[in-house]
């Protein structure tokens, strides 16, 4: 069965850039129909979407965001990626990506999988 | 705060029936689908129900969801420990153009 699975560094310095990426095995990332997101948690709070790409390229992302995020995939690796840049304290929070069913846009989409979530820290 | 308003916290024993409410507005939950996600203690989340009223393959039929203009509805009966969780609604808003959650709701079983 599919599964995600999020690596990266676990402490990013204030300023810099946060980069995560997101491993698809058992599926193809390339499989039509499915978009591929990023979700994260502050402690001990909700949940908050960050954007969504498509096999395509396709990107939309969570315009309430601060800070723009940027999300590419790489489907020759099966993998897609979250780059944050100019990171602060506000952005400490476990990451995950998640598999997306039907176009978030549509109003008709909802994470039918998602990782087991990284936790990243800003501080210095 | 979130758009969409979820009580804090709710309890019940085991055996009980429970429900959680998600109130939004026109813009999201009377426009699209409610989808509701459970999280276990140090775990992901994980869809819980989809479309308003579909559950995933797996999840059993003692949870039910439902929803009547601007709010939806979990409901979890023949309550058991291993329900105890957090669980969050989630739509798209149409205004907002992004997808929101609500602020989550703990279950205790008792």
């Amino acid at each position: 069965q599919v599964q995600l699975q999020e690596s990266g560094p676990g402490l990013v310095k204030p300023s810099q850039t946060l980069s995560l990426t997101c491993n698809v095995s058992g599926g193809s990332i390339s499989r039509g129909g499915y978009y591929w997101t990023w979700i994260r948690q502050h402690p001990a709070k909700g949940l908050e979407w960050i954007g969504n790409i498509y096999y395509s390229g396709n990107t939309y992302y969570n315009p309430s965001l601060k800070s723009l995020p940027t999300i590419s995939i790489d489907t020759s690796k099966n993998q897609f990626s979250l780059e944050l840049n100019s990171v602060s304290a506000a952005d400490t929070a476990v990451y995950y990506c998640a598999r997306t069913r039907q176009d978030i846009l549509s109003g008709k989409g909802y994470f039918d999988l998602w990782g087991q979530g990284t936790l990243v820290t800003v501080s210095s | 705060q979130s758009v969409l308003t979820q009580p804090p916290s709710t309890s019940g024993a085991p055996g009980q029936r429970v429900t959680i409410s998600c109130s939004g507005s026109n813009s999201n939950i009377r426009s699209n689908i409610v989808n509701w996600y459970q999280q276990l203690p140090g775990t992901a989340p994980k869809l819980l129900m989809y479309s308003n009223n579909q559950r995933p393959s797996g999840v059993p039929d003692r949870f039910s969801g439902s929803k009547s203009g601007t709010s939806a509805s979990l409901a979890i009966s023949g309550l058991r420990s291993e329900d105890e969780a957090d669980y969050y609604c989630g739509t798209w808003d149409d205004s907002l153009k992004e997808y929101i959650f609500g602020g989550g709701t703990k279950l205790t079983v008792l």
